[in-house]
């Protein structure tokens, strides 16, 4: 069965710093990963993405995320921190069960607060 | 840039009422997804759709759900007979095209059973 850890609840980091959101995935196979971020009243907007290639993958809006097959994680990252990126994060898997569509199994979010 | 759209953003409805939750995915876009967030947990998938049928269901998505595709535009959720726990944030997504893997979220609509 697969499943997606979001260790932290909160990150708080300060404007200009450089942040990390983490995210740890359990999967059968080769493991499609993503990332969305979710600001108020908002849907989901889609950050990057890793289906194979280079574990450094860049995304929306100045984020990355590296891809870490022995650590089985996904952690995503920015360099220096904007008081705009303060939203909710969600890492996200592709879940491999069934023959449909690419249905996606998601973390329980991390709420990002970069202060001014 | 295309978006998903949803409507209503609200929905305050009765227990044992049906409701319709509509969207209006990406135009050329083939498979189309519900999912729910209840208030303050995660997002959960609920059923997805392609080719006019339902590709793969999760087990919330139980016999008071159903999805259609009435036109080329609109892809619904009813709730035969709301309950309770079925007020969430419902979101409805789209994929499809070179980018099949990237799925596209809709504003969601927060549904509110009393």
């Amino acid at each position: 069965a697969q499943s997606v850890a979001q260790p932290e609840d909160q990150v708080n980091v300060a404007e200009g710093n450089p942040l990390t959101v983490k995210c740890t995935y359990s999967v059968s196979g080769n493991p499609y990963l993503f990332w969305y971020v979710q600001y108020p009243n908002r849907g989901l907007q889609f950050l990057l993405k890793y289906i194979t290639g280079d574990n450094l993958v860049k995304g929306s809006y100045g984020f990355e995320a590296e891809f870490n097959k022995s650590q089985t994680s996904f952690h995503l990252k920015k360099p220096s921190a904007l008081v705009s990126d303060s939203a909710l994060y969600f890492c996200a898997v592709r879940d491999i069960r069934g023959t449909g569509a690419n249905n996606l199994f998601f973390g329980t979010g991390t709420r990002l607060t970069v202060i001014p | 840039e295309p978006e998903v759209t949803q409507t209503p953003s609200h929905q305050v409805t009765q227990m044992g009422q049906e409701v319709i939750l509509r969207c209006v995915p990406i135009s050329n876009h083939l498979y189309f997804y519900w999912y729910r967030q209840i208030l303050g947990q995660k997002v959960e998938f609920l059923v997805s759709f392609y080719n006019n049928e339902i590709s793969e269901k999760s087990e919330i998505f139980d016999d008071q759900f159903s999805v259609e595709r009435p036109d080329g535009s609109n892809f619904t959720l009813k709730i035969r007979s709301t309950k309770l726990e079925d007020s969430a944030m419902y979101f409805c997504a789209s994929s499809g095209g070179s980018r099949a893997y990237e799925q596209y979220f809709g504003p969601g609509t927060r549904l509110t059973v009393t």
